[in-house]
């Protein structure tokens, strides 16, 4: 069955630097998704992507955070200048169709530390 | 978006059935109804939807009465690996254009026991 993959699945960083998570959504999709999920807490969503631009974001997706599609197959998330209350897990996803009632196929996570 | 209201944490065995009740007072005409689980440190994964009536799949039922302002996901014979967070979320028929985020509540989480 095709899947979402991340990478990495642990990224440390320190408070500043910038990092580029990485998800390959499954082939034949064409929206995509970020989350994160800060320990204990709520799946929140961050941005959604289709047709090479950005369909929806949160009112936490500010100036520090981008995505973008490099290439046919990978989906990226920058955070710029990270703080500490970016540690958290962050989830892609990708869906056939766009509506909230499409299924959305949700990538193992990537977990951010930032020291 | 309609507002879905979900019991925090439920408690179960192995072997017995579990029926999670969500409400959704708010639901639109074209908006349908979806439950994920999500295990610890994994992104959460779909279950099961409908619209009204009844649906069912090799996982789960889910029952939802003609006034679609609630719905109950029902587990048969839960086992341990079904302890997990049960979220249930209202959205929209795909109409074109964009895509929608999914906004997640809390989430039910069922803890079963041996």
């Amino acid at each position: 069955e095709p899947e979402v993959t991340q990478t990495p699945s642990h990224q440390v960083t320190q408070m500043g630097q910038e990092v580029i998570l990485r998800c390959v959504p499954i082939s034949n999709h064409l929206y995509f998704y970020w989350y994160r999920q800060i320990l204990g807490q709520k799946v929140e969503f961050l941005v959604s992507f289709y047709n090479n631009e950005i369909s929806e974001k949160s009112e936490i997706f500010d100036d520090q955070f981008s995505v973008e599609r490099p290439d046919g197959s990978n989906f990226t998330l920058k955070i710029r200048s990270t703080k500490l209350e970016d540690s958290a897990m962050y989830f892609c996803a990708s869906s056939e169709r766009g509506g909230g009632a499409d299924t959305q196929y949700f990538g193992p996570g990537t977990r951010l530390t930032v020291l | 978006l309609a507002k879905t209201t979900q019991p925090i944490s439920m408690d179960s065995y192995e072997g017995q059935e579990v029926n999670i009740t969500c409400s959704h007072n708010n639901i639109a005409t074209n908006d349908y109804i979806t439950w994920y689980q999500q295990f610890p440190s994994q992104g959460p994964r779909f279950i099961i939807q409908g619209y009204k009536t009844k649906v069912t799949n090799e996982v789960a039922s889910l029952f939802i009465p003609a006034d679609r302002k609630s719905s109950t996901l029902s587990l048969p014979r839960v086992s341990l690996s079904d302890t997990a967070v049960y979220y249930c979320l209202v959205g929209r028929a795909y109409s074109g254009g964009g895509a929608d985020g999914l906004t997640f509540g809390k989430g039910t989480h069922l803890i079963i026991q041996p």
